[in-house]
């Protein structure tokens, strides 16, 4: 079956710091891989999406960046972090472009 | 981008009343998606629509496909209080899934 990690569970970092998120994915190849950004209390916003090593589709432009090293791998970074890059990180994977497959989540707090 | 409006965006009702909430698009979309999220979780599906019309049951909860392909809605019978979270509509087309703003019920008992 396929199980989707995403890590950390929690983040407290300080402003003007950097950032990396990972999330992996197992028991699939070639995955189409998502990063939402949810606001406390608010939707879910599309940051970033691939759908293959290297190919990064950005949604919003904004202070962060998205890699996909490997096949099963994709990572949410970011250079120095803003007080706005506040709020819960969902990895999502989904095939077929219907079923979101999400993990369990990061929740960032930038002090 | 597309943009979903779901309503109402938040919901505070009786232990044991129904619940209704609706999400709307101004373009057509072919497959209309129900997810809950619990607090601290990432979202779950619920119901998945196929077909303009169709009416989908999965327990006490109910979907229907606006005939149009431009709306949906999820009805809720008999709240109890795990049915408290956030509900999200979301549509697939041509772009990445995307996800309307959401419901927050809340479930007083």
């Amino acid at each position: 079956s396929q199980t989707i990690h995403q890590w950390p569970a929690t983040l407290v970092q300080p402003v003007g710091s950097p950032l990396s998120l990972e999330c992996t994915v197992e028991g699939t190849s070639n995955p189409n891989l998502y990063w939402y950004r949810q606001a406390a209390g608010r939707g879910l916003q599309l940051l970033f999406y691939s759908v293959g090593i290297g190919q990064i589709s950005s949604e919003v432009p904004q202070n962060l960046s998205a890699s996909r090293p490997q096949d099963r791998q994709f990572i949410l970074s970011s250079k120095k972090l803003l007080l706005s890059d506040s709020g819960f990180y969902l990895c999502a994977w989904i095939p077929g472009m219907t079923e979101a497959f999400f993990g369990q989540g990061t929740r960032l707090t930038v002090v | 981008g597309q943009q979903l409006n779901q309503s109402p965006q938040s919901m505070f009702i009786q232990e044991g009343e129904d619940v209704s909430m609706n999400c709307t698009s101004s373009s057509i979309f072919n497959t209309w998606l129900w997810y809950k999220q619990d607090p601290g979780e990432g979202p779950v599906l619920l119901i998945a629509l196929y077909k303009a019309g169709e009416l989908t049951s999965n327990g006490r909860l109910t979907a229907q496909f606006g005939i149009t392909r431009k709306d949906s809605f999820l009805n809720i019978s008999a709240s109890i209080p795990s049915d408290v979270g956030i509900y999200f509509c979301a549509v697939s087309g041509n772009t990445p899934l995307v996800f309307g703003k959401g419901t927050r019920l809340s479930v007083i008992a």
